[in-house]
């Protein structure tokens, strides 16, 4: 049972490049979510999913497109890639539900530079 | 959407005293209230959380407190020891439209000196 699984770990872009970020949960959870994390702003939602096939847009989602089309998967797309998204990317999943036992599982994280 | 202040941002205690971080949110409607601990380098870990028909929870050395009223909680480490060092993130969660969505906190830093 490996929890939430995020490839890669790091990467290197330059501005104008385009790249996927994956997560992979197998914990059979049904909502899947991005959230991007920087100095002094917390962790900000970007896109998520609260099931196969269907994706929704959180707070910062400019620049950014996702999809699912497996349950397990979630994919966070870079199409132009911006120095502005420079960034630690984490992934997290959860079970459909509300309240304790419903916690959010995230993933190890992945560190993009954009230069 | 959901709006949590989090304070302070920074925060030094010894080893052996108590720490308490405090956090608000903006929607009366959010009902699940969780709490992470994120060591450098590190994915967010759940420490604790409490839901709004409760208002106060503990596991050994962490408690976590709730006011509705107020739309404020708190974090509370007693006995801290110096593995409690790292950023801690409050959240709050509404359901709308299906999901279960975070809105976080900016996070504290909380060190222990040994």
């Amino acid at each position: 049972n490996a929890g939430v699984t995020q490839t890669p770990k790091f990467r290197v872009l330059k501005t104008g490049q385009s790249m996927t970020l994956l997560c992979a949960q197998d914990m059979n959870h049904e909502y899947m979510y991005w959230y991007r994390q920087d100095p002094g702003m917390g962790l900000r939602l970007i896109h998520y999913s609260v099931g196969e096939g269907t994706t929704a847009k959180g707070e910062v989602p400019d620049g950014y497109n996702v999809s699912r089309l497996k349950k397990q998967n979630f994919l966070l797309g870079l199409e132009s890639a911006a120095p502005s998204q420079t960034s630690v990317y984490f992934c997290a999943s959860s079970y459909a539900g509300t309240g304790t036992g419903y916690g959010y599982t995230f993933g190890s994280g992945t560190r993009l530079t954009v230069v | 959407g959901e709006n949590v202040e989090q304070h302070p941002s920074t925060l030094s205690v010894q080893e052996g005293d108590s720490a308490v971080i405090k956090c608000t949110y903006s929607d009366s409607a959010s009902n699940y209230f969780p709490w992470y601990k994120q060591e450098l380098g590190k994915r967010p870990q759940l420490i604790i959380d409490i839901r709004s028909n409760v208002g106060e929870k503990k596991d050994q050395r962490i408690a976590v407190t709730l006011n509705k009223t107020a739309k404020h909680f708190s974090l509370h480490i007693t006995e801290t020891q110096p593995e409690d060092s790292a950023v801690y993130f409050c959240a709050a969660s509404i359901r709308r439209d299906g999901a279960n969505n975070l809105f976080f906190g900016t996070g504290t830093r909380l060190t222990v000196i040994p």
